[in-house]
């Protein structure tokens, strides 16, 4: 199986910062890793796609980028609403895998 | 807009079979691949399986022995079937639209294994 590792695990950061969170495989996948966002109790949401493609409705201060085995989702300018638990995912191959998650929390 | 919506059991016993179903709205079950994923707090997010209309599945070979998943087209449902369940299936099971990339989620549901 491909491992996903996610860095940080967590973090905190104020509205208005810009936000890093970087996941790498345990092997190339090319540019097939996706990008969810959860928040408590509810289902997670698809953001970004093949590494950099905004999913349709998603804000444009969310982006990707990398291929390989390194990639990183980046929020430009934090808001209220984007305190979540972020999760990388890989498609390249089955079993898809899922890294264990970034969660952002107030400062 | 898709819709999907999980049911079942929400507490099985050790050693027997977990059985959920998966109703789909919104959209033919013909169109798409649709998935289970699980989620604990251990070990996050699992990947289960995907089934095609067709009856085509594939799945995560360290659930492989225990799982089927199903479709009953006339009916806009899937299913999941994981057999011998043990503490360690205790999770939030979703069904979700997509092989590949999950655009559409149920709410899923708990399902706790205890006697």
């Amino acid at each position: 199986d491909i491992q996903m590792t996610q860095s940080p695990s967590s973090l905190s950061a104020s509205v208005g910062d810009r936000v890093t969170i970087t996941c790498r495989a345990s092997q190339s996948i090319s540019s097939y890793l996706n990008w969810y966002q959860q928040k408590p109790g509810k289902a997670p949401n698809l953001l970004i796609y093949s590494a950099s493609t905004l999913q349709s409705g998603v804000p444009s201060r969310f982006s990707g980028s990398g291929s390989g085995t390194d990639f990183t989702l980046t929020i430009s300018s934090l808001q209220a609403e984007d305190y979540a638990t972020y999760y990388c995912q890989q498609r390249y191959i089955t079993p898809r895998t899922f890294g264990q998650g970034t969660k952002v929390e107030i400062k | 807009q898709v819709q999907l919506q999980e049911s079942g059991p929400g507490l099985v016993k050790p050693s027997e079979t977990l059985s959920l179903t998966c109703t789909v709205s919104g959209t033919s079950i013909s169109t798409y691949y649709w998935s289970w994923i699980r989620q604990t707090p251990g070990k996050g997010l699992e990947w289960i399986g995907y089934i095609y209309y067709s009856g085509s599945t594939n799945y995560n070979p360290s659930l492989k022995s225990r799982v089927t998943i199903s479709v009953d087209t006339s009916k806009n449902q899937f299913s999941l079937r994981l057999n011998s369940v043990t503490a360690a299936d205790t999770a939030v099971y979703y069904c979700v639209r997509g092989k590949d990339d999950y655009v559409g989620w149920g709410q899923g549901i708990l399902v706790t294994v205890s006697s």
